[in-house]
């Protein structure tokens, strides 16, 4: 079965370096999704996209974030200068163009800012 | 300002137990998108259900229920016989028209066996 698989698993950096998360979403899926999770808290919106620009974005998603899908495949975001409070984990999701009630998530990636 | 209740913190059940979560939102917009999300301990979010502001039928899939009432501004769901496997943390959620995107707390779910 198809899935969204999320790279890298665990990324470790300094605070004020950049970093791009990388997501690839299920093939056919139109539409894709940024959200948080800072440990033991709730779950935060962060970004929608679809044909190849914003619908949607949270005020968490500030000028330090950006998304892209640079290829047919991937849909990444980067964090540009990274503090010490974006250290969390980070899902992607998407959803396919007939079904667009549905959202698939990848396992996510865990940022931990030093 | 949109905002999302789970005033359940942490359920415990004994298996084969029926179990309800309560969600509680709040939004002045008319037109709105509800969800539910299922974290297990191993981490990864899990989609459950989105419904829609027009839509107040009740939605069963398996085990699973979910009842939306506009008129006191909840949609609950409810996990019938509860089986160990459901034990995680189940987040409600609330998409406004403004595209405003806001989770609840989250209810930790624990089943016995």
């Amino acid at each position: 079965e198809p899935e969204v698989t999320q790279t890298p698993s665990h990324q470790v950096t300094q605070m004020g370096q950049e970093v791009i998360l990388r997501c690839v979403p299920i093939s056919n899926h139109l539409y894709f999704y940024w959200y948080r999770q800072i440990l033991g808290q709730k779950v935060e919106f962060l970004v929608s996209f679809y044909n190849n620009e914003i619908s949607e974005k949270s005020e968490i998603f500030d000028d330090q974030f950006s998304v892209e899908r640079p290829d047919g495949s991937n849909f990444t975001l980067k964090i540009r200068s990274t503090k010490l409070e974006d250290s969390a984990m980070y899902f992607c999701a998407s959803s396919p163009p007939t079904d667009t009630d549905t959202q698939y998530f990848g396992p996510g990636t865990r940022l931990t800012v030093l | 300002a949109q905002k999302v209740t789970q005033a359940q913190t942490e359920i415990s059940v004994v298996e084969k137990e029926d179990v309800t979560l309560d969600c509680v939102y709040e939004t002045r917009d008319t037109t709105y998108y509800l969800f539910w999300y299922k974290q297990p301990p191993s981490g990864e979010l899990v989609f459950l259900i989105r419904r829609n502001s027009f839509d107040e039928q009740n939605e069963i899939s398996g085990r699973y229920s979910w009842n939306f009432q506009k008129s006191t501004s909840s949609f609950n769901f409810t996990i019938t016989a509860s089986q160990v496997v459901d034990s995680a943390v189940y987040f409600c959620a609330l998409m406004d028209y403004g595209q405003n995107f806001v989770f609840g707390p989250g209810t930790r779910l624990s089943v016995l066996p």
